[in-house]
């Protein structure tokens, strides 16, 4: 099984600054046959279901504000929110699907500082 | 409109049975592979299985996570738009919100699991 480790556990960014999510696989979720990274990056607010926001590693979803941006290759990947706004609180996944089982990250609460 | 919705979730005893059922709308039903996933209480998420959609050379595959197979057992119906998860030997462990989600769109070649719309989820607890 591929592991998603994400860090930090939790993250207090004050309105405005950026906020910088990491997830690391235990191998690597690059599809050699079409150089695309089979990883997904997904917003969950309370008593909600999770929100998918960036995949194949960097493309923004329809709707998602351009203040999300996804990077990386292979095993590392780090979500960004360049500006962080109050409706940006919420816990942040990553997901691979490059190999069933299908994993995700432990989760990355962002608060408000 | 997508839409996806969850029902049959409700309180049952450890050991007994329980399926779900997860009716969509909004799109054509068969062209896509449907997920599960449950998050219990406080926890992350965790994926149950999935289904592929008809049209991808190995259509209708079935998959499960190593927890649930063997007592779990994930069908659809395309005429209807309805996923199923038919859950077995039910387990205090399997107390979670169970969510089905959408995706990927299969095509002859390829069908990845990208779930881009999610339920609202239906609630499982499993006690005595």
């Amino acid at each position: 099984d591929i592991v998603m480790t994400q860090s930090p556990d939790s993250l207090a960014v004050s309105l405005g600054e950026r906020a910088t999510i990491n997830c690391k696989s235990s191998q690597s979720v690059l599809y050699s046959s079409n150089n695309k990274n089979y990883l997904a990056w997904y917003k969950q607010t309370p008593g909600q279901p999770p929100k998918l926001l960036i995949s194949w590693a960097s493309t923004r979803e329809s709707g998602v504000p351009d203040r999300f941006s996804g990077s990386g290759s292979a095993t590392d990947f780090t979500l960004t929110i360049s500006s962080l706004q109050a409706e940006d609180v919420a816990v942040y996944y990553c997901k691979q699907y490059y190999s069933p089982p299908l994993t995700f990250g432990g989760g990355t609460k962002v608060e408000i500082k | 409109e997508v839409q996806l919705v969850e029902s049959g979730g409700a309180l049952v005893q450890p050991g007994r049975s329980l399926r779900l059922s997860c009716t969509a709308s909004g799109f054509i039903f068969g062209d896509y592979a449907m997920s599960w996933f449950r998050q219990a209480p406080g926890e992350g998420l965790e994926w149950v299985g999935f289904i592929r959609g008809k049209a991808y050379v190995y259509g209708g595959t079935i998959q499960y996570a190593a927890s649930v197979k063997d007592r779990f057992t994930i069908s659809r119906d395309d005429s209807n738009s309805v996923a199923y998860l038919q859950m077995n030997s039910l387990k205090t462990e399997d107390t979670a919100v169970y969510y089905c989600g959408r995706g990927g769109h299969c095509s002859t070649t390829t069908c990845p699991l990208v779930i881009d719309y999610w339920g609202q989820g239906t609630l499982v607890t499993v006690s005595s």
